[in-house]
């Protein structure tokens, strides 16, 4: 079955860097589109960025657009978030998940916690 | 302010109905799918419905979907204690400047 593993998760101070891991399994992930998604302390959960099977187009919503990087490595079924210049507002569980035949976001990893704080 | 509108809150008693709304605009809902996701306190989401109005496996027919217009609804019968959830509507937005996912910001159900 469709397994996702978000690591690299932790406490990051501002204005450093952080990179989260999604590894994946049970499906052909160089098939697949993909995507982050957050969900704050209190808040709803907030889409962050695609990225689609072959790496070559990138959608990001703009609360972080040009401080995180979305990326794939195919042939290690992984996929990616660079977090540069994290804020307060950052801290968060971030979610992988993939992007489904049908205009849907549809399986989802378990989550890992970020804490941006001094 | 979120792109899709829920309501935040709504609640009905162990075996009724209850709705949640999800409305948009042309740029998402009027020209695409919607989906509908359930996340259970301290869990990851789960998809409840697709493509408008689909179930996947797994999912009890309970739970439906309707979509007309700019608008979407999410309809969950029988209710159960364990229904207690946040629900939110999702879909693809195609604006003139970007393509990006959005999402509503979630509706909290309690089962009373």
């Amino acid at each position: 079955q469709v397994q996702l593993v978000e690591s690299g998760g932790g406490v990051v101070q501002p204005g450093r860097s952080l990179r989260l891991s999604c590894a994946t399994s049970g499906f052909t992930f160089s098939s697949y589109g993909m995507h982050w998604v957050r969900l704050a302390p209190g808040k709803g959960l907030e889409w962050l960025a695609f990225m689609s099977f072959d790496g070559n187009t990138q959608y990001y919503t703009d609360s972080v657009k040009g401080r995180f990087t979305i990326s794939r490595d195919n042939s290690k079924n992984t996929l990616f978030l660079q977090m540069n210049s994290p804020r307060a507002e950052d801290t968060a569980v971030y979610y992988c998940a993939t992007d489904g035949p049908n205009y849907n976001i549809d399986n989802w990893g378990q989550g890992s916690l970020v804490t941006v704080s001094s | 302010q979120s792109v899709l509108t829920q309501p935040p809150s709504v609640s009905a008693a162990p075996g009724q109905k209850v709705t949640i709304s999800c409305s948009g605009s042309s740029s998402n809902i009027g020209n695409t799918n919607v989906s509908w996701y359930r996340q259970l306190p301290g869990t990851a989401p789960t998809l409840l419905i697709y493509e408008n109005d689909k179930r996947p496996s797994g999912i009890p027919d309970r739970f439906s979907g309707s979509k007309s217009g700019t608008s979407a609804t999410l309809g969950i019968t029988g209710l159960q204690t364990g229904d207690e959830a946040d629900y939110y509507c999702g879909a693809w937005d195609y604006s003139l400047s970007a393509v990006k996912w959005v999402f509503g910001g979630g509706t909290k159900l309690t089962v009373l």
